[in-house]
């Protein structure tokens, strides 16, 4: 079975300063890679994705993320934080051999506190 | 606009009390899905449909049921609620494309069960 997992329960940064948010995976052959972001009272919106190709996935908002095989990680990354950005992230992925539709995970989710 | 609903967006509701949280999406996605949102643990899905018809339990069914009878809406359906499922709740919906498939979110619904 696949799992992600993201180390940090909160992250925090000071604006103008780059974010890391750490995403690693386990998955049976390669994966789908997610990112989505929480915004306070609202749902999960989709940031970026990672399907094949190459490693760095630039998404909305400035975001990008990088995929690394060897390391099973795909961590998000914005070089200039804004306080806008303070959030709550989630990492998910599903195998690409697998058809179902269940079997996308998700990881617990990292608070992105952007500091003025 | 492009969105998925959900009703009621909060409910306190008590032990048994059957109730129903509605989800409806106006993009003609076949794919709908129904998660809970729980500290510490991420979303983890209830149910999903690949079409008019046709569910499937996820990782944690239990105390849940769904239906599908129309492709724009999917509720979900508590029987009997317990407090064990107080939580957030969020339906959301995609084209499938077989994996690589971009979900849109309904707002949430946060539920308590006394």
């Amino acid at each position: 079975a696949q799992s992600v997992a993201q180390p940090e329960d909160q992250v925090n940064v000071a604006e103008g300063n780059p974010l890391t948010v750490k995403c690693t995976y386990s998955v049976s052959g390669n994966p789908y890679l997610f990112w989505y972001v929480q915004y306070p009272n609202r749902g999960l919106q989709f940031l970026l994705k990672y399907i094949t190709g190459d490693n760095l996935v630039k998404g909305s908002y400035g975001f990008e993320a990088e995929f690394n095989k060897s390391q099973t990680s795909f961590h998000l990354k914005k070089p200039s934080a804004l306080v806008s950005d303070s959030a709550l992230y989630f990492c998910a992925v599903r195998p690409i051999s697998s058809g179902s539709a269940r079997q996308l995970t998700f990881g617990s989710g990292t608070q992105l506190t952007v500091l003025p | 606009e492009a969105q998925v609903t959900q009703n009621p967006r909060y409910l306190i509701t008590v032990t048994g009390k059957k109730l129903t949280v509605t989800c409806s999406q106006n993009m003609n996605h076949e794919y709908m899905s129904w998660y809970r949102q729980d500290p510490g643990l991420g979303l983890r899905q209830i149910y999903y449909s690949m079409n008019v018809e046709v569910t499937d339990k996820g990782d944690v069914p239990e105390g849940y049921k769904v239906s599908r009878k129309e492709k724009r809406n999917f509720p979900l359906i508590l029987e009997s609620p317990s407090p064990n499922q107080t939580s957030l709740y969020f339906c959301a919906s995609s084209f499938w494309t077989g994996g690589a498939n971009v979900l849109t979110f309904g707002a949430g619904s946060r539920l308590t069960v006394l």
